[in-house]
């Protein structure tokens, strides 16, 4: 069946530092989308990668989808308290719905 | 608020106890989604509608589990004679159908059910 793993699944950061999380799907993605959950909320949609090695810049986040479709990263620069919470990958399960990856959670220690 | 809302935002239930939840999506989205999310795991999908018809149930809905959206607006999760394997975070999600591509789905607030 399919799989979504993310690496890693705890990450704590000084804040400044940069933080980096990666998705892999056993797979192939026709298109993936990144979710970001505080602690005690809900999923919130960042961004949705279409293209084969397609990068996208949101301010100091990076999302980039490998050339295989297969994998996908996110990059925080200089990370910040907001940044706080549980990075997800999700790719599309049956056309529509989503399949979420197992997760990055993210501390930035001020 | 223009968001997806759902009620209630908690649920405390004795084991063997009938639940519902209810959500409501964003307007003018014609599709609604529900899944379950455990504690430091990701939402697991559990069912889809588009418009009033359910499309999708995943193995993950039991017989126990029922969804409904009659009109093609809000929509009902029920748990019938639940188990504390039930307690979790029941969160419902919408969006519009897009040409291509995946949909941008928003999720609402969820609802935590507590099985005691």
């Amino acid at each position: 069946g399919q799989q979504v793993m993310q690496i890693p699944q705890y990450q704590h950061v000084q804040e400044g530092e940069d933080f980096t999380t990666y998705c892999n799907s056993s797979t192939t993605l026709s298109n993936i989308q990144w979710y970001k959950q505080r602690p005690g909320g809900h999923p919130v949609f960042l961004i949705q990668l279409v293209k084969s090695g397609e990068v996208k810049k949101q301010k100091r986040l990076t999302f980039q989808f490998g050339e295989a479709k297969k994998n996908s990263s996110l990059h925080i620069t200089a990370t910040q308290t907001t940044d706080v919470g549980t990075y997800f990958c999700a790719g599309p399960y049956r056309a529509n719905n989503l399949f979420f990856g197992t997760g990055t959670r993210l501390t930035v220690i001020p | 608020d223009t968001g997806v809302s759902q009620d209630p935002r908690h649920k405390i239930t004795k084991r063997g106890q009938n639940v519902t939840f209810r959500c409501d999506p964003i307007s003018e989205h014609n599709r609604l989604y529900w899944y379950r999310q455990t504690l430091g795991q990701g939402p697991e999908f559990l069912t889809y509608f588009q418009n009033e018809a359910q499309l999708e149930k995943s193995r993950l809905l039991s017989d126990r589990f029922s969804a409904e959206r009659p009109k093609g607006s809000f929509s009902t999760l029920e748990i019938q004679r639940t188990e504390q394997g039930d307690s979790a975070m029941y969160l419902c999600a919408s969006s519009r159908q897009l040409a291509v591509n995946t949909d941008t789905q928003y999720f609402g607030p969820g609802t935590r059910l507590t099985v005691l």
